[in-house]
């Protein structure tokens, strides 16, 4: 199976700032990478697909970028409402595993 | 609008069975497959099997083998998890997501608890 890990585990940041996540693959999964926010006692949302394809309704300030075994998600300027758990999967084979999550802070 | 709307939530005893359904509403049932992810209490995303509606085909993660059923019914647009032999490791919120590219919809989640 194709392991994912995220770094960092939490982050904390201020409004305005730019922030990254990054998820690395345990071997290639060529753009097969999908990144999700999720809010506590809600479904996962999607975020960006094809590691760097923004989904329909998603604010222009998250952006995807990476391929084979190294991807990120960015976050240009942080809101608020970005206060969430980001979860990045991949879509390579089945199973379609998921890495373990960065929870993002606003101070 | 598009929409997977799912059964309440579940109280079960260690070794029953548990059957949730997702109810899909504002596509083509047939033309996407259904997936079915669980979240473990203040843990991550686990990824469970996917049904292809239009073949009725499944596929599972190697842990759930054995005692994981999927199921649809086109005629009502509905897929079905079943998970047999429950224990408390299986406490979780269970949820359906419709998966072309990425899981672009999912269902709202359903509470499964086990315990005696």
């Amino acid at each position: 199976d194709i392991q994912l890990t995220q770094s960092p585990s939490f982050l904390s940041a201020s409004v305005g700032d730019r922030v990254t996540i990054t998820c690395r693959a345990s071997q290639g999964i060529s753009s097969y990478l999908a990144w999700y926010q999720q809010k506590p006692g809600k479904a996962p949302n999607l975020l960006i697909y094809a590691a760097s394809t923004l989904q329909s309704g998603v604010p222009s300030r998250f952006s995807g970028s990476g391929s084979g075994t190294e991807f990120t998600l960015t976050i240009s300027s942080l809101q608020p409402e970005d206060s969430a758990t980001y979860y990045c999967q991949h879509l390579n084979s089945f199973p379609y595993t998921f890495g373990q999550g960065t929870k993002l802070e606003i101070k | 609008q598009v929409q997977l709307v799912q059964s309440g939530a579940e109280v079960k005893k260690p070794g029953a069975s548990v059957k949730v359904s997702c109810k899909a509403s504002g596509y083509t049932f047939t033309g996407l497959y259904i997936h079915w992810v669980r979240q473990a209490p203040a843990q991550g995303l686990e990824w469970m099997g996917w049904i292809n509606p239009y073949s009725g085909g499944t596929d599972f993660a190697q842990k759930f083998q054995g005692r994981i059923t999927m199921t649809r019914d086109t005629s009502i647009s509905t897929a079905y998890m079943e998970l047999s032999r429950l224990i408390s490791d299986d406490t979780a919120v269970y949820y359906c997501a419709r998966g072309r590219d990425a899981f672009d919809v999912w269902g709202q989640g359903t509470m499964v608890t086990v315990s005696s």
